[in-house]
């Protein structure tokens, strides 16, 4: 299973466009990358996936270069809510979906 | 309407106790989970399971056991409780072959 990098904590101000990197030097070709929200207390919420080049919805951006080394979720204008830990995964339909979640970017918007 | 739910939220109990945690899911799904997120906050697989297979990880002793009476159902029997196995223990699930994964609320499990 594919292990990831990400930095263990970001800040930010409401408005801001925020970035997270992560690094997955050793993904497989069938691997896929997948972002996760945690708020405290709750269990994680599936954000954002994609496999290469970039993928947007209604919460995010997902960027993927061509060698798939790295994915950088992007959050638009990001609020208070948007505090929480963000884990980024990579994972195919091998080993019955077992995901590794690393240790996640703590991220906390300020006022 | 939840999609998967958890039973109970919280749990306190003795070492050496036998508990079990209960998970529902109404999506339809085929493949259920379990995860153990610690103190430090790391959220680790314990257990994969659909109809056909049984994928446990490596590092999870064998106190630890899976039981699923259906589909929508995994229930996670630990026997022998240790202090160490206090953490916050989620399920999720997903359809075969999927990467997404839906997460329960958590089940808080502390052993005195």
């Amino acid at each position: 299973l594919a292990k990831t990098t990400q930095p263990i904590s970001m800040d930010s101000y409401e408005g801001q466009e925020v970035n997270i990197t992560c690094s997955h030097n050793n993904i497989a070709t069938n691997d896929y990358i997948t972002w996760y929200q945690q708020f405290p207390s709750q269990g994680p919420r599936f954000i954002i996936q994609g496999y290469k080049t970039k993928v947007t919805n209604e919460v995010a951006s997902l960027f993927i270069p061509a060698d798939r080394k790295s994915s950088t979720l992007s959050l638009p204008r990001v609020s208070l809510s948007d505090t929480a830990v963000y884990y980024c995964l990579v994972g195919g339909s091998n080993a019955g979906n077992m995901l590794t979640f690393g240790g996640g970017t703590r991220l906390m918007v300020k006022p | 309407d939840t999609a998967v739910s958890q039973t109970p939220k919280y749990l306190v109990t003795q070492m050496g106790n036998d508990k079990s945690i209960k998970c529902e899911q109404n999506l339809g799904h085929d493949t259920m989970y379990w995860y153990k997120q610690d103190s430090k906050k790391f959220l680790k697989i314990m257990f994969s399971y659909n109809n056909k297979e049984l994928i446990i990880n490596e590092t999870v002793p064998n106190r630890f056991s899976p039981k699923s009476p259906d589909k929508a159902h995994l229930n996670l029997h630990i026997n022998s409780l240790e202090l160490g196995d206090s953490a916050v223990y989620f399920c999720a699930s997903s359809q075969i072959g999927a990467d997404t994964q839906y997460f329960g609320p958590g089940t808080r499990l502390t052993v005195l």
